[in-house]
């Protein structure tokens, strides 16, 4: 089974603070994603990698950025939490293998920013 | 931007009744709608996924009806079970294209 295991479940920082949400995929995926999802609003796309050091900008990129520096582990960093940044983020991969490759979820970390 | 809208936001359905939730899309450059299911605590997971070139494909309880012309697909839940209680998103996709674009969900509860 693939599995995609994120390094927190529930995170609370202070404003201004920098934050790390790592995600780490063992099934040699090639894409990794990071969502936010928020009530009524679904899951958002802030960023995406197809390869190791690649990256690509979502749907909501201000105030994020990534890593990727080895295949199995993306980070999203959070350069200055700001409060309207709380929210439950979720991190996916998928293969890549084909158009209709299913995306793997981690089980999300809830992030509040005091 | 790509969207894909979804309705209702909330469903309360009676045990082994029918659950519908509807979504509609205006990108016909989208050729894979795949649906996932959430459950609390969990991250969403795969439950069914239809090509354009179906109008319906059924998995158990589990079917989805796709409406090329209309840009509209729909799951519907026969006999729905409270197991069956979870938030559901339907998605799209363009083939080769990694990016999913994902509806707002539906919170479905499933009452006894």
């Amino acid at each position: 089974d693939v599995k995609v295991t994120q390094s927190s479940r529930y995170l609370v920082k202070r404003t201004g603070e920098k934050v790390f949400l790592e995600c780490v995929q063992d099934m040699d995926h090639e894409n990794m994603f990071w969502y936010r999802q928020d009530p009524g609003l679904g899951l958002r796309l802030i960023y995406f990698s197809y390869d190791v050091k690649m990256k690509e900008k979502g749907d909501i990129p201000e105030g994020y950025s990534v890593s990727r520096e080895k295949k199995e582990r993306f980070s999203l960093i959070l350069e200055s939490a700001s409060t309207n940044q709380t929210s439950m983020y979720l991190c996916a991969s998928t293969s890549g293998a084909g158009g209709r490759d299913t995306q793997y979820f981690g089980p999300g970390t809830r992030l509040t920013v005091l | 931007q790509q969207q894909v809208k979804q309705s209702p936001q909330s469903l309360i359905v009676q045990k082994g009744g029918i659950s519908i939730i509807n979504c509609a899309y205006e990108n016909t450059a989208f050729d894979y709608f795949p649906w996932y299911q959430q459950f609390p605590g969990k991250g969403p997971a795969l439950l069914i996924a239809i090509r354009p070139d179906v109008s319906e494909k059924k998995e158990g309880r589990f079917t989805i009806s796709f409406n090329k012309s209309a840009k509209q697909f729909s799951l519907h839940i026969m006999d729905s079970q409270p197991g069956d209680s979870a938030t559901y998103f339907c998605a799209a996709k363009t083939g080769g294209y990694q990016k999913v674009t994902f509806g707002t969900g539906t919170k479905l509860q499933v009452i006894p």
